[in-house]
């Protein structure tokens, strides 16, 4: 069975305070990992989907990346719209079906 | 109206209750997925339809009814709900296309059973 483990489970931040949340998975064969951002309340936010060990992907303060066990999500010097919960999950070759983690939920203060 | 849209987004009901959820998908696809989205925990996958035709039941009781009548549009009708099914419950669409296969989500509609 797919797990997909996501620490730490809260995360406060000073302004432009850089750190890192990690996603640790289990699956039979890789398709794809993929990031999202959810706000209070609202439905998760398409962030980035990667494939293959070693892909990096980034989008404006944030960077993914990926390796056979594990993905991270750095947040360089963020803002206090950074704030909110990324939630990880993986998608097992032959599927269709995301495994999700419980989510980091990240707190920035100004 | 873009992307993924559910109505309503909040709805409070009591047990011997009956509602209906509704979600509209504007981007196109074929395959359209319920989740259960509890505190603290991760998403639940209930249902899923490819093509109109439902494809995954993940042994969720007989309280929740899923129908898909075309691509476009999901209903999950609800009856005789149980306080733990207070959640916020989630619909999402993707395009089936091999190895490139993203899914996206609806803002929500947050239950609660009283």
């Amino acid at each position: 069975e797919d797990q997909v483990t996501q620490s730490p489970e809260a995360l406060r931040l000073q302004e432009g305070e850089s750190s890192s949340l990690n996603c640790s998975y289990t699956v039979s064969g890789l398709r794809g990992l993929f990031w999202y951002r959810q706000d209070p309340g609202k439905g998760p936010e398409f962030l980035f989907t990667l494939y293959s060990a070693g892909e990096e992907k980034e989008k404006e303060r944030l960077k993914a990346t990926l390796t056979k066990k594990e993905s991270f999500l750095h947040i360089t010097a963020p803002k206090p719209e950074d704030s909110a919960t990324y939630l990880c999950a993986v998608q097992a070759r032959y599927d269709y079906k995301l495994s999700f983690g419980a989510g980091t939920t990240v707190t920035v203060r100004a | 109206e873009t992307g993924v849209t559910q109505t309503p987004r909040h709805l409070v009901m009591g047990m011997t209750n009956k509602k209906s959820l509704k979600c509209e998908q504007h981007l196109g696809h074929n395959a359209m997925y319920w989740y259960k989205q509890s505190a603290k925990k991760p998403l639940e996958l209930m249902f899923v339809y490819n093509f109109k035709e439902q494809t995954e039941n993940n042994s969720v009781p007989s309280r929740f009814s899923p129908e898909c009548p075309n691509s476009s549009h999901l209903f999950l009708h609800l009856h005789t709900l149980q306080p733990e099914d207070s959640a916020l419950y989630l619909c999402a669409s993707s395009q089936p296309a091999g190895d490139r296969e993203t899914q996206y989500f609806g803002p929500g509609t947050r239950l609660l059973v009283l």
